[in-house]
């Protein structure tokens, strides 16, 4: 089963970048890379996905290693609003559960 | 608005009682998901859905049952069968399964008497 790997918490000043690290090692050539947030007892937000170019969007960057074994969420400037949990999880290409499981994330807290 | 909607918000069991969660979503998604969240941990899949009128076991089914006769529906039941219901659940649709991005419902906390 393709799983991932994330550090239990990070924590950053506000106004700062902050890059979200997640290991996938044995993600297979066909999986996405998705990235979701969760705030305290709400359901989880989509943030962003790629397979293999580095991807922007309004909320954050992706960057996608060369061999896709490693990814980073970028949050170029960090508010208050984006302490969450950060979920980093893969999808299949041909569709299917597999990869359908969250793992603990990272617990982001930002400092004023 | 399209989106998803669960209700209701909280939800209190008694022993031995089943209780069910509604999610409906209007997004014309074709396939749909139940997880639980237990306090501090990540999300483990119940059920989910491709299409109507069929469902699949996900990772933790036991004590649980589902329904998809129509597409924008997916109840989850929680029968007296599980022994420890308490938790945050949460409903996601996907226009594919697995792959698209979901969609996730507010949630509803589930609480025992």
């Amino acid at each position: 089963d393709a799983k991932t790997t994330q550090p239990n918490s990070m924590e950053s000043n506000e106004e700062e970048p902050v890059h979200l690290p997640c290991n996938h090692s044995t993600i297979s050539g066909t999986d996405y890379i998705h990235w979701y947030r969760q705030l305290p007892s709400q359901g989880p937000e989509y943030v962003i996905h790629g397979l293999t170019s580095n991807v922007n969007n309004r909320m954050a960057s992706l960057a996608i290693a060369e061999d896709r074994k490693s990814s980073t969420l970028i949050l170029h400037r960090a508010t208050l609003r984006d302490a969450a949990v950060y979920y980093c999880i893969l999808g299949r290409t041909g569709g299917g559960a597999d990869g359908l499981t969250f793992g603990k994330g990272t617990h982001l807290i930002i400092q004023p | 608005d399209g989106g998803i909607t669960q209700s209701p918000k909280y939800l209190f069991r008694k022993e031995g009682q089943n209780v069910t969660l509604s999610c409906e979503q209007n997004l014309n998604h074709d396939a749909m998901y139940w997880y639980r969240q237990d306090p501090g941990q990540g999300l483990r899949l119940i059920y989910y859905s491709q299409i109507v009128n069929d469902f699949q076991k996900g990772d933790i089914a036991e004590g649980y049952s589902v329904s998809r006769e129509k597409k924008e529906s997916f109840p989850l039941t929680v029968t007296s069968a599980q022994k420890n219901p308490t938790a945050f659940y949460l409903c996601a649709s996907s226009w594919i399964l697995g792959q698209e991005t979901q969609y996730f419902g507010p949630g509803t906390r589930l609480l025992v008497l």
